[in-house]
């Protein structure tokens, strides 16, 4: 089976740092993906990792560990805009079939 | 470079109807897939196409079907709707390396409501 766990909501301060984790159990790893959505608009891509290890992208980072089937998004300098939720997705080896965790709802106040 | 754009927005029907929705992919993106968003479930993979040709498909019943044309524009059929097909339907659209994954773009979404 495929099963993929997220947090369902956490909260932060502004200027703060927060880490999302997101552990898996799936078949065919093909990488991982973090999307960002806010409510009622489409999700969109942040970030993808394959290898183990940090892939750093302005205030954002992406961590995955493949032996232990967990990846984390750190989210640096937190701003009010950063509300929204987080999506963790793993590609199976099938083509591009994406398996989304349920999303992690993240409040920012000031 | 434009989007990935959805039709209708948004569509109100009824038990037993069935509906039709659109989603032209960036271009040049040659894969289409579908998804099924709702509060309780998250995002499900519905189904996958390329070239035409359905290559993936995940676990809805079969009153869920798709096609694909040869401009890459695809659509998305649901039969004999039920209450519990109201969701928010996503199109993605990616460029297809082949094996390995690629970045899927989405669209805004068909938010459909079955009454």
């Amino acid at each position: 089976g495929q099963n993929i766990d997220q947090p369902t909501e956490m909260t932060a301060t502004e200027g703060a740092i927060v880490q999302i984790n997101c552990t898996y159990q799936t078949s065919g790893f093909n990488g991982l993906f973090w999307y960002q959505q806010h409510a009622g608009e489409a999700p969109t891509f942040l970030s993808y990792n394959v290898l183990d290890g940090l892939e750093e992208k302005g205030r954002f980072s992406s961590f995955l560990s493949r032996s232990k089937g967990y990846s984390y998004l750190l989210l640096k300098e937190l701003q009010m805009k950063d509300s929204a939720s987080y999506l963790c997705a793993v590609a199976n080896t099938g083509f591009q079939k994406l398996v989304f965790g349920t999303g992690t709802r993240l409040l920012v106040s000031p | 470079k434009a989007g990935v754009t959805q039709t209708p927005r948004y569509l109100i029907k009824t038990r037993g109807q069935q509906v039709t929705l659109s989603c032209s992919p960036i271009s040049g993106h040659r894969s289409v897939s579908w998804y099924q968003q709702t509060p309780g479930q998250g995002l499900q993979f519905l189904f996958e196409y390329f070239s035409e040709t359905q290559r993936n498909k995940g676990n809805f019943p079969g009153r869920f079907s798709g096609r694909q044309f040869s401009n890459s524009r695809s659509e998305m059929n649901v039969s004999t709707l039920e209450l519990g097909d109201s969701a928010l339907y996503l199109c993605a659209s990616s460029l297809d390396p082949g094996s390995r994954a690629d970045t899927q773009y989405f669209g805004p979404g068909t938010r459909l409501t079955v009454l």
